[in-house]
């Protein structure tokens, strides 16, 4: 089985600009979470999806959302970029019986300049 | 953000040696899961613990889930150069994933 693949895995934009990326998880797993990894926070719970619906969401601003659609395909967005939003984006799947054991994605590599 | 408390943030060792770091929090976790990083890759499930004094070994790695539900340890035998990384537990409750801050294992060959 193919694992979780993630798209771009590097992208570099500017302040102010929005970015969108891509996580396709593992065939037949329906949750989707998006995390923030960054040296001085770690690993910070951005959002989980299930079946096209939120149903988690962690502390960060509005500026970063994000969709599921129904092939459980996401994808995350971030508006209006700042410096400070430079980090690895992972995504993780999990199985149809729950989110307790979730398998990442390579991530996406966002610089902001 | 929730963190779990994991220790120690850092090791080095030499090849051939045990190893053991842990992770505790104030929370009960229905789950503890243990994940390898790579530079620039995802984290990989190393073991998976869902019940309260559960003991399990992936080959050189064995995982325990505290019996109070709030910690976790992870004990890596006869360490080899591949095993170098970072480490992380994280514990699931709620529907969500809280992770340590990683221990980084360092090897000298």
């Amino acid at each position: 089985k193919a694992g979780v693949t993630q798209t771009p895995r590097y992208l570099i934009k500017t302040r102010g600009q929005q970015v969108t990326l891509s996580c396709s998880p593992i065939s037949g797993h329906r949750s989707v979470s998006w995390y923030q990894q960054t040296p001085g926070q770690g690993l910070q719970f951005l959002f989980e999806y299930f079946s096209e619906t939120q149903r988690n969401k962690g502390n960060f601003p509005g500026r970063f959302s994000g969709r599921q659609f129904s092939n459980s395909r996401s994808e995350m967005n971030v508006s209006t970029l700042e410096l400070g939003d430079s980090a690895l984006y992972l995504c993780a799947s999990s199985s149809p019986t729950g989110t307790d054991t979730q398998y990442f994605g390579p991530g996406t590599r966002l610089t902001v300049l | 953000g929730q963190q779990l408390n994991q220790s120690p943030q850092s090791m080095f060792i030499q090849e051939g040696e045990d190893v053991s770091m842990n992770c505790t929090s104030s929370s009960i976790f229905n789950t503890w899961l243990w994940y390898k990083q790579d530079p620039g890759e995802g984290p990989v499930l190393l073991i998976a613990l869902y019940k309260a004094g559960e003991l399990t070994s992936n080959g050189r790695l064995t995982a325990q889930f505290g019996i109070t539900r709030k910690d976790s340890f992870l004990n890596i035998s006869a360490s080899i150069p591949s095993d170098v990384g970072i480490y992380f537990c994280a514990g699931h409750r709620a529907q969500k994933l809280v992770f340590g801050q990683g221990t980084r294992l360092t090897i000298n060959p």
